[in-house]
C-alpha cells in the first residue's frame, strides 16, 4: 500500500501571498488531519475532514482553511501568508471510525517557507 | 480540553542506561494514549498504543489514571533509539489527536 503522499515538498512564498497544499491519503482511509511542526511548538492541530465535512479545527486563524475531496484527498490553503507561518505541514490519515485504531499514518510534510 | 505535557525538550542518556521519557495528560473522557516516534530524516510514526500493551523495540508505556501518566520506558537505552518522540492523546469521540510537544532524545556511545 502506499503510504501518506503530500505535494509539494517544498516550496517559498512572500508574504501577502496564498499557497496550496495537497495530501492523499492511504488508499481506503476517509479521516485526514493536517499539522503544522514548528521548532518551538511542536506539533499543533489545524483541523481534520471526515468523509469530505471537517469535524475537528484547531486554534488557528481564518486565513487556514481546507477541504476533503469525494476520493478522501485533502488540500489545506493559507491566504495571505506571514513569516511565522514557516513550518512544515504534516498530513496524516487513518481509518474510518468504527475500525478506527486511532493510529494516524503520517505523510513526509510540506515544508513551506514565507520571506 | 484535551491537553498533553512533555515536560522535557531535550533528555540525554548514554548507550545501556535506562530512559524514561515523560508525558502527562489531561481528559475528561476515558483516553486513548500514544507515542509516536521521528527518526532523522524519517516521517512520523506510531511507536506504541495505551491499548495494546505491547512492547516495541524494547519500549514500554503504561497508563496510569490516576496520575495522568503515559510515560514511556526502556531498561537498556540503545544509539539508534536517538528521536523525537511525541505522546498523543486522541478524543475518542471526536476523533482529534493532540500531541505533546515532543521529547528530543540522544543515546550517546
Amino acid at each position: 500500500k502506499a503510504g501518506v503522499t503530500q505535494t509539494p515538498r517544498y516550496l517559498i512564498k512572500t508574504r501577502g501571498q496564498q499557497v496550496t497544499l495537497s495530501c492523499s491519503p492511504i488508499s481506503g482511509h476517509r479521516s485526514v488531519s493536517w499539522y503544522q511542526q514548528t521548532p518551538g511548538q511542536g506539533l499543533q492541530f489545524l483541523f481534520e475532514y471526515f468523509s469530505e465535512t471537517q469535524r475537528n479545527k484547531g486554534n488557528f486563524p481564518g486565513r487556514f482553511s481546507g477541504r476533503q475531496f469525494s476520493n478522501s484527498r485533502s488540500e489545506m490553503n493559507v491566504s495571505t501568508l506571514e513569516l511565522g507561518d514557516s513550518a512544515l505541514y504534516l498530513c496524516a490519515s487513518s481509518f474510518p471510525r468504527g475500525a478506527n485504531t486511532g493510529e494516524l499514518f503520517f505523510g513526509e510534510g510540506s515544508r513551506l517557507t514565507v520571506l | 480540553a484535551q491537553r498533553v505535557t512533555q515536560p522535557e525538550k531535550l533528555l540525554s542518556v548514554f548507550k545501556g542506561a535506562p530512559v524514561e521519557l515523560k508525558c502527562n495528560y489531561s481528559y475528561s473522557g476515558s483516553p486513548e494514549l500514544f507515542w509516536y516516534v521521528q527518526y532523522s530524516r524519517q516521517r512520523l510514526q506510531l511507536l506504541l498504543r495505551h491499548i495494546s500493551r505491547e512492547s516495541i523495540k524494547g519500549f514500554t508505556a503504561d497508563l496510569n489514571k490516576g496520575e495522568t501518566s503515559f510515560h514511556l520506558k526502556k531498561p537498556f537505552a540503545q544509539e539508534e533509539d536517538s528521536a523525537m518522540y511525541y505522546c498523543a492523546l486522541r478524543d475518542t469521540n471526536a476523533g482529534k489527536s493532540t500531541f505533546g510537544d515532543g521529547t528530543t532524545l540522544t543515546v550517546k556511545p
